[in-house]
């Protein structure tokens, strides 16, 4: 596509549930990655993928969140039993490669766990 | 740890000033830095990226310089204009992909 598409653009959930966010990448970009921002923070690091494998999953906060590509292009976060301290928004961003490129972000999608 | 530090005090300045933020880090040697610019509700997008064998970049009136020894990065605007307001991040990476930011400083232009 054009751009990096996630969905949903807003997800409500109860404290406890399941939740799965989608990202649909930039078509040919190898490289897609999860980042998630507080209000009046900068992107943290959760994970990338390099093709379908992850490469790094250093940032992912603890074991109730998991994600997969499983063909190389679009991927999941998925995040179990789901805490109000999950809230934040979630951003995707993909490159055609690793490296000194630059990333394109999609909008993010804002998780609320009430 | 890594640390990155942006100016957390938002920065006003008048229209067709130049504008100046900084990017300070520590305990990191990173291959190169890159600036995004952030507007409400939306993701970042990416505007340079310098490397650490280069002292400076320019791209139309955005100039960016790395000075690897005091391990600072400063993003300048020059001739800015109100559509300039919003929040700019700085961000490091080394050979892994993986970029590491800043919590971005806010800037307001007054017309």
């Amino acid at each position: 596509g054009a751009g990096v598409s996630q969905t949903p653009s807003n997800k409500v959930t109860e404290k406890g549930k399941y939740v799965e966010l989608r990202c649909d990448p930039i078509s040919g970009h190898t490289a897609l990655y999860w980042y998630r921002q507080s209000l009046g923070q900068g992107p943290e690091f959760l994970i990338y993928f390099q093709g379908t494998g992850a490469a790094d999953d250093s940032g992912l906060p603890n074991d109730r969140f998991f994600a997969v590509r499983p063909e190389g292009s679009v991927s999941t976060l998925k995040i179990q039993r789901t805490e109000r301290g999950d809230s934040a928004v979630y951003l995707c961003a993909s490159s055609s490669g690793t490296g000194d490129i630059g990333y394109t972000f999609g909008s993010g999608t804002r998780l609320t766990v009430v | 740890s890594q640390k990155i530090e942006q100016n957390s005090e938002a920065l006003n300045i008048q229209e067709g000033k130049t504008a100046t933020l900084t990017c300070n880090y520590t305990n990191y040697s990173p291959a190169y830095l890159q600036w995004y610019r952030q507007d409400p509700g939306r993701g970042p997008v990416f505007l340079l990226l310098i490397r650490e064998n280069e002292k400076e970049k320019r791209k139309e009136r955005l100039k960016v310089t790395f000075d690897t020894t005091l391990k600072q990065s400063l993003f300048h605007i020059t001739a800015s204009q109100p559509a300039d307001s919003a929040t700019y991040l700085c961000a490091l990476g080394g050979n892994t992909g993986k970029l590491i930011f800043g919590q971005g400083t806010t800037l307001q232009v007054k017309p």
